[in-house]
Formats: structure tokens, C-alpha cells, sequence
């Protein structure tokens, strides 16, 4: 089956500075992936759909300016979170959408676990 | 809006019991709904879609639009089925998934 990738799978920085997650979908194209959170013991909140060659559509609630999102290929989502503080730490985990033959399928990566410190 | 409840966030049964996992929606158009499953220690993956009407590792979940309901079934549960479950819903065309709080469900042997 497809399979989605994240790196890093857990990274660790300090308040005040900024870490980049990837996503890819390394056997298949996808032009929209989605990024969720993931808090302990809870569900996953969707954050934003990112299409491919576009602008990232926000969920409500979730700042634009500090969770920035590219997707520059149709194999790789990136997800920056700026000016990192504690209340950021949180499991990122990204998903990716293939198109077969007028469905769709979603594939989850593994997951990023960031600490802020 | 979109919304999916899952009520129990714990299901302990014995092994060969039957299992049922509850999910409720709200939406107000026509849903696509779907288990997703997840393994300790692994990523979330897909168990079964509404549409495709199949059984996966003896699982079924019917759609009842009257109770806006898509309960998880199986009749005899097995140690290895032991894993949080998550509801989920997206509209027509598959756009943005929305899961619900999920249930653990635990296989007691």
C-alpha cells in the first residue's frame, strides 16, 4: 500500500525558535494532504489542507502566521511551526490523499512528536 | 459543521464476546464515513469505509441514516484486536476528515 513519511519523528528546541516537520508520500502523488494534532489520550484536530501549488486552507482557531504550511510538490508537505513555546508541544501528524479512479484513500504518516522547551 | 461522538472512550471485553463500538454523526449533507484503527506504537490506518460495504478482519459497520449512527461490530472479539478505534467523517468527494474522541478497545484474554 501507500506510504506516508514524516521527519523528524520527534524533535526537541527551545521557546522562541522555529522547526520544520516534512511530510511525504513517497509511492504516490498527492495533491492534498492534511495536517492534524494530536494532544495525549485525545483525538486528532485537523489544522489545515494543503493543496499542492496553492495557499493552505486553515481550520478555525488555528494561527495562519504561526503554523506555516507550503506544499511545493505533490510529494511534499512541510509544516513550520514559528516562535515554538511550550504550549506547542504536541504530536503533528500529516496525512496524504490518493486519488484512485474517482475515490479517494488517505494514508497517515507516523507522526511527529515536538517538545518545546 | 460536521461533528462525530463517540461515547465510550473504554471497552473492556472478554475474548469471544462480541464487540460494538459506537459512533454518532452530525452532518447535513450525504457523509462518507469510515473506522480508522490504530495499533499500539503504529500509525493510524483505515479499517473500513461505508461505501465499500465490506468486512475487514471480521469487522462491519452499517450506516443508519434515521439514527445518523455507524456502530462498529464483531461478533467474537480476538486478543489482537486490542487498539484505539476512531470514527470518522468527511463530506462528498473526500475533503477534510473529521474523527472523533475514538474508543480503546481492550481484549481481556
Amino acid at each position: 500500500g501507500a506510504v506516508v513519511s514524516q521527519h523528524p519523528s520527534w524533535v526537541i528546541c527551545k521557546s522562541g525558535t522555529s522547526v520544520k516537520i516534512e511530510c511525504r508520500s513517497l509511492d504516490f502523488q498527492a495533491t492534498t494532504m492534511f495536517w492534524y494534532r494530536q494532544f495525549p489520550k485525545q483525538s486528532l484536530m485537523l489544522m489545515a489542507t494543503s493543496n499542492e501549488g496553492s495557499k493552505a486552507t486553515y481550520e478555525q482557531g488555528v494561527e495562519k502566521d504561526k503554523f506555516l504550511i507550503n506544499h511545493a510538490s505533490l510529494t511534499l508537505s512541510t509544516l513550520t511551526v514559528t516562535s515554538a513555546h511550550p504550549e506547542d508541544s504536541s504530536f503533528y501528524i500529516c496525512s496524504a490523499r490518493e486519488s484512485r479512479g474517482g475515490s479517494y484513500e488517505q494514508y497517515f504518516g507516523p507522526g511527529t512528536r515536538l517538545t518545546v522547551t | 459543521a460536521q461533528r462525530v461522538t463517540q461515547p465510550e472512550k473504554l471497552l473492556s471485553v472478554f475474548k469471544g464476546a462480541p464487540v460494538e463500538l459506537k459512533c454518532n454523526y452530525s452532518y447535513s449533507g450525504s457523509p462518507e464515513l469510515f473506522w480508522y484503527v490504530q495499533y499500539s506504537r503504529q500509525r493510524l490506518q483505515l479499517l473500513l469505509r461505508h461505501i465499500s460495504r465490506e468486512s475487514i478482519k471480521g469487522f462491519t459497520a452499517d450506516l443508519n441514516k434515521g439514527e445518523t449512527s455507524f456502530h462498529l461490530k464483531k461478533p467474537f472479539a480476538q486478543e489482537e484486536d486490542s487498539a484505539m478505534y476512531y470514527c470518522a467523517l468527511s463530506g462528498r468527494g473526500y475533503q477534510k476528515v473529521t474523527f472523533g474522541t475514538g474508543t480503546k478497545l481492550q481484549v481481556i484474554p
